[in-house]
């Protein structure tokens, strides 16, 4: 887990709280993703960086804000999240030098929204 | 929209034994990718196949893919308790830094 790492790693906020979710890679990569995991629900894709232009927002609502300051960090800012926010969060990122690629994820954030 | 379905959704067999799970995708690809996620954590690179390739090995790990049926499968021989985790297929539909589209997952447990 030490090539993408995230913080917290458990979150319980309130819907009208502020709080941000942090992404580090360490593998040198240029592209970097955050994406939701809901309980039986598929992963959903919810914002790619891609040399730190966003390059897909997947109609995620604008109660999460993404930013990636540089190709190493990532966070995703939360504010008046609703219940329905309660899933495990995870960051990922890739090298994209070519049409094939992995993506290295890191351990999630679970958050809570009460 | 889904991509990946994954089949079956839980699976449980004895240490020792393989385990096969399915997965079947609906858009043309790029390549396709197998990750394995344990309880609660960040999900796993397993092995990656392209769209040109029809079989790839890692290790224990066979993979195959079929463009024409549109469908892939993962076998795992000789399965360990270690491997109890929830398997997931995911599709690369685009190019460049496009995010992937996963299935629900299938869910192993291996008996002991």
């Amino acid at each position: 887990e030490t090539g993408v790492t995230q913080t917290p790693r458990h979150l319980v906020m309130g819907m009208t709280n502020k709080k941000s979710l942090k992404c580090e890679q360490h593998l040198g990569h240029n592209a970097m993703y955050w994406y939701k995991q809901s309980a039986k629900k598929p992963l959903e894709l919810m914002f790619v960086y891609s040399l730190e232009e966003r390059v897909e927002n997947n109609s995620v609502p604008s109660r999460f804000s993404p930013e990636c300051p540089n190709s190493s960090h990532l966070f995703l800012h939360l504010h008046t999240l609703q219940p329905e926010d309660s899933a495990l969060y995870l960051c990922a990122s890739s090298q994209v030098w070519d049409r094939f690629y992995e993506q290295y994820f890191g351990p999630g954030t679970r958050l809570t929204v009460t | 929209s889904q991509q990946g379905e994954e089949d079956p959704q839980a699976l449980s067999i004895q240490e020792g034994e393989n385990a096969t799970m399915n997965c079947s995708y609906k858009t043309s690809i790029n390549n396709l990718q197998w990750y394995r996620q344990n309880s609660g954590r960040g999900l796993v690179h397993l092995i990656l196949i392209r769209s040109n390739e029809r079989e790839k090995h890692s290790g224990r790990l066979r993979v195959t893919l079929d463009t024409s049926k549109k469908s892939s499968s993962l076998l795992i021989t000789a399965s360990r308790a270690a491997d109890t985790a929830s398997y997931f297929c995911a599709t690369d539909s685009g190019g460049g830094a496009d995010g992937l589209t996963f299935g629900k997952g299938t869910h192993l447990i291996i008996q002991p």
